[in-house]
């Protein structure tokens, strides 16, 4: 069963860049079934969907964060990633990194358990 | 973006209430909508998707309806593990969104 296990660094200065990095096992991110997705949650407060990276190495970010991030996939090691730039208090959250179907229909069927990352001065 | 705006946004019942929650899109998004739940500490879970198809070893006392721009979940009869927020999600179109969520809470 998919297993998605996300890492990084948990505290980040204002102003420089958050890195994550998920590790996909018991399944392979090169499946064209799937999106690849990263999606946070601030403290006490909703859902906020990143972006995307597909197979062929295609990605989608949300407009509202995309002159500040890349997603990226290293096929070799069936992991993922996040670099968030320029980071401020507003990027502190709970990252999930996440599965999507592609098609019709699309939602995350699994989820990684979340890591919290903290950015303070 | 399609903007999703979820009420109410906090909702307390009673165990074996019926409970429902509204989501509607600012633009018609067909069917493309699914409901998540998530409790507390927890990623969150698919529930509903296609708007009204219950995701495999969900309970059936859970279900979702609406085409274009207004939704509805409902829970026929509310039991203390449902204690959660739920959100709803389109993704007719990217970037995908989510309502602000509800959170159930038990009188």
């Amino acid at each position: 069963q998919l297993q998605l296990q996300a890492s990084g660094s948990g505290l980040v200065k204002t102003s420089q860049t958050l890195s994550l990095t998920c590790a996909v096992s018991g399944g392979s991110i090169s499946s064209n079934y799937y999106f690849w997705s990263w999606i946070r949650q601030p403290p006490g407060k909703g859902l906020e969907w990143i972006g995307y990276i597909y197979h062929s190495g295609s990605t989608y970010y949300n407009p509202s964060l995309k002159s500040r991030i890349t997603i990226s996939a290293d096929r070799s090691k069936n992991q993922f990633s996040l670099k968030l730039t320029s980071v401020t208090a507003a990027d502190t959250a709970v990252y999930y990194c996440a599965r999507e179907l592609t098609g019709t229909p699309s939602y995350v069927d699994v989820w990684g358990k979340g890591t919290t990352v903290t950015v303070s001065s | 973006d399609i903007q999703m705006t979820q009420s109410p946004s906090s909702l307390s019942a009673s165990v074996g209430d019926r409970v429902t929650i509204t989501c509607q899109a600012s633009q018609d998004i067909s069917n493309y909508l699914n409901w998540y739940q998530q409790k507390p500490g927890k990623a969150p879970k698919v529930l509903i998707y296609d708007a009204s198809k219950l995701e495999t070893g969900v309970p059936s006392r859970f279900s979702g309806s609406g085409f274009g721009t207004d939704f509805t979940f409902t829970i026929s009869s509310l039991q203390p593990e449902d204690i959660a927020t739920y959100y709803c999600q389109q993704y007719e179109n990217l970037p995908r969104s989510f309502g602000q969520g509800t959170k159930l809470e038990i009188k």
